[in-house]
């Protein structure tokens, strides 16, 4: 079955500890993207990436990193320098300008 | 700055009736527009994509879009308490995607 998938789906850390999620799609598309969703507001780009070993900074870059390696992967890593991390991560995947979202990994910072 | 904008709620409405959800955009480039459902607690669904000028139907569901105007809104016909959620617009004018903060609808029985 096609389509994209996170994991985990629920994560918790201490301060201090990097964590990577991970966002696997079998949709062959060429473009992926990590949002940020915080409660009560919109989805906030974090990276973006339109083709393997390439990606390009969102709007809230600072304290991530990401890797694209594989086209059906693109893993977040959400480092310490990441001052305020709890949060619900979206990754998603484009296909002929429509983006379609994994079910999210929603992170808190114990 | 890429901006969009849509009133946060939430807009109550009864079931079997017409729900209206807007949205304006500040970038004049942007090309193409989107609908999301979100639920509580969980990812958001694309339920309408629009490109053109004038409405696009699909069942229940209408986008309008008006590029003079910068404003794109969705039509919900015959609500339904399923369609409690919070109601995502979204812009691309370049390669990624820009949304606003969301509508909250709720639809009582």
């Amino acid at each position: 079955d096609g389509g994209i998938t996170q994991s985990p789906k629920y994560l918790f850390r201490k301060e201090g500890q990097n964590v990577t999620l991970s966002c696997e799609q079998n949709l062959n598309h060429d473009a992926m993207y990590w949002y940020r969703q915080d409660p009560g507001q919109g989805l906030r780009l974090i990276y973006y990436s339109q083709i393997v070993n390439d990606f390009q900074k969102g709007d809230i870059a600072e304290g991530y990193s990401v890797s694209r390696e594989k086209k059906e992967s693109f893993p977040l890593t959400v480092t310490s320098a990441q001052k305020n991390p709890t949060a619900f991560y979206l990754c998603a995947s484009k296909a002929s300008g429509e983006l379609f979202f994994g079910e999210g990994s929603r992170l808190t910072v114990l | 700055q890429k901006e969009v904008e849509q009133n946060s709620g939430p807009l109550s409405v009864p079931e079997g009736a017409i729900a209206s959800l807007n949205c304006t955009y500040s970038d004049r480039v942007s090309q193409s527009f989107f609908w999301y459902r979100q639920y509580s607690g969980k990812s958001p669904e694309l339920i309408m994509s629009i490109y053109s000028n004038g409405d696009k139907e699909d069942g229940r569901f209408t986008a309008q879009l008006n590029k003079a105007s910068q404003y794109v809104s969705l039509l919900i016909r015959d609500s339904q308490p399923s369609d409690s959620a919070t109601y995502l617009c979204a812009v691309n004018p370049y390669s990624t995607l820009t949304f606003g903060k969301g509508t909250m609808l709720l639809v009582s029985p």
